[in-house]
């Protein structure tokens, strides 16, 4: 299967600042990449779909400009939460999918935690 | 209605037995399914995806998809302690975005 990671693995912030997570794929191109939000013994919720050098597409309720997103390149994309709140302390996953792949793979999230 | 719908379990299962986990979904068009395991404070990992009506092995795991019924499941061959972790049925609904249930936690006591 394809490698996906995602720096850094926990981060802890105060409040008001931003955070920014990155998602590689490692040994493949991913043309599209995904980014959720899980909270405790909850589900996976989509955030938004991002393709390679075009904008993000946000699902609805999520504010594109609180979490901004980046895919600069097919093996990297950026996530930004600014102005983070504690209401933001959340498990943030990315996935990617593309080189002849149909699956998403995803990388091992990012646990933000926000005082 | 939810667009994919699983039981919540929690599902316990003695050692060595079949596990079966169930999951419905709504929207007729879906033509991708995916069966991904998530062990606790860790990303999900892909176990299986099945596109065709029909079972699909890979070693102890079988996927069975049966589109009139709207209906994918996953069953487990001689369930092991470290299969407990939580399975969410991911389903293909539109482009390539993927709608997850909720997930089925499972327990596979000793």
């Amino acid at each position: 299967g394809a490698v996906v990671s995602q720096h850094p693995s926990w981060v802890i912030c105060k409040s008001g600042t931003s955070v920014k997570i990155e998602c590689r794929s490692l040994d493949f191109q991913a043309t599209t990449m995904f980014w959720y939000r899980q909270f405790p013994k909850q589900s996976l919720m989509l955030m938004a779909t991002s393709n390679e050098g075009s904008k993000a597409t946000y699902e609805q309720g999520v504010e594109k400009d609180k979490f901004l997103i980046n895919h600069a390149s097919l093996t990297l994309s950026t996530l930004t939460v600014t102005s983070a709140h504690p209401e933001d302390s959340s498990f943030y996953i990315c996935s990617a999918r593309g080189g002849g792949f149909n699956e998403q793979f995803f990388g091992p999230g990012t646990r933000l935690t926000v005082l | 209605q939810k667009e994919v719908e699983q039981n919540s379990g929690p599902l316990s299962v003695p050692e060595g037995a079949i596990a079966s986990l169930n999951c419905t979904y709504s929207d007729r068009g879906s033509q991708s399914f995916f069966w991904y395991r998530q062990y606790s404070g860790k990303s999900p990992e892909l176990i299986m995806f099945i596109y065709s009506n029909g079972d699909k092995e890979d070693g102890r795991f079988t996927a069975q998809l049966n589109k009139a019924s709207q209906y994918v499941s996953l069953l487990i061959r001689d369930s092991q302690p470290s299969d407990s972790a939580t399975y969410l049925c991911a389903v293909n609904t539109s482009g390539s975005r993927l709608t997850f249930g909720e997930g089925t936690q499972l327990t596979v006591n000793p």
